[in-house]
């Protein structure tokens, strides 16, 4: 799987958008962009997924450049409970199997 | 509700009694796999199962057993604990075409 490169916090007031980005520059055609979050010890949760559009749902937005070298999660009004650690994934076809968890991005929503 | 439930929660056991923490999921997902995670090393995954009598080792198999005789069932199987399995245990599943993958709310195991 692709390597990916995440700042290891952030913080981000409460209300405002939560940009959190992931370098993966290594990344091969037929692979995915995925992410998960796992707030303090509890089991990581799926956020959203991508191949190479932006892609959106009712928890967050991935916009990956054209190039697909980076990709950024958008929290659009985080909240408290927003706060987690943030994985970025990437791996072969779309599937949910074997992921490889990096370190992650502490984010802390600050009120 | 879709999930994955996981037993027990925690548990504090002694070196070399044999335990099974449990796993069981409601979605019908052929996939199910077990994951430790210890500070400063991640989580990482120690084997998982693509379908019923289907297992294979992850990343850190030593000293775990798992067995899937029901697809709904995959229980971690620890034969001789030792004080280097203390960690936090999660379960997971997903359908071997679907994208997302569900965890369990973990089991913190701590061997004396």
């Amino acid at each position: 799987d692709a390597k990916t490169t995440q700042p290891p916090s952030m913080d981000c007031a409460e209300g405002r958008a939560a940009n959190l980005p992931c370098n993966h520059s290594t990344i091969s055609g037929n692979e995915y962009v995925y992410w998960y979050r796992q707030i303090h010890s509890q089991g990581p949760q799926y956020i959203i997924h991508g191949l190479k559009n932006n892609e959106t749902n009712e928890m967050a937005s991935l916009i990956i450049t054209e190039d697909r070298k980076s990709s950024t999660l958008i929290l659009p009004h985080a909240t408290l409970r927003d706060t987690a650690v943030y994985y970025c994934i990437v791996r072969p076809s779309g599937s949910a199997r074997q992921l490889t968890f990096g370190s992650g991005t502490q984010l802390t929503v600050l009120p | 509700e879709a999930q994955v439930t996981q037993n027990p929660r925690y548990l504090i056991t002694v070196t070399g009694k044999k335990l099974t923490v449990t796993c069981s999921q409601n979605m019908n997902h052929e996939y199910m796999s077990w994951y430790r995670q210890d500070p400063g090393l991640g989580l990482r995954q120690i084997y998982y199962s693509m379908n019923v009598e289907v297992t294979d080792k992850g990343d850190v198999p030593e000293g775990y057993k798992v067995s899937r005789k029901e697809k709904r069932n995959f229980p971690l199987i620890l034969e001789s604990p030792s004080p280097n399995q203390t960690s936090l245990y999660f379960c997971a599943s997903s359908p071997l075409q679907g994208y997302e993958a569900f965890f369990g709310q973990g089991t913190r195991l701590t061997v004396v």
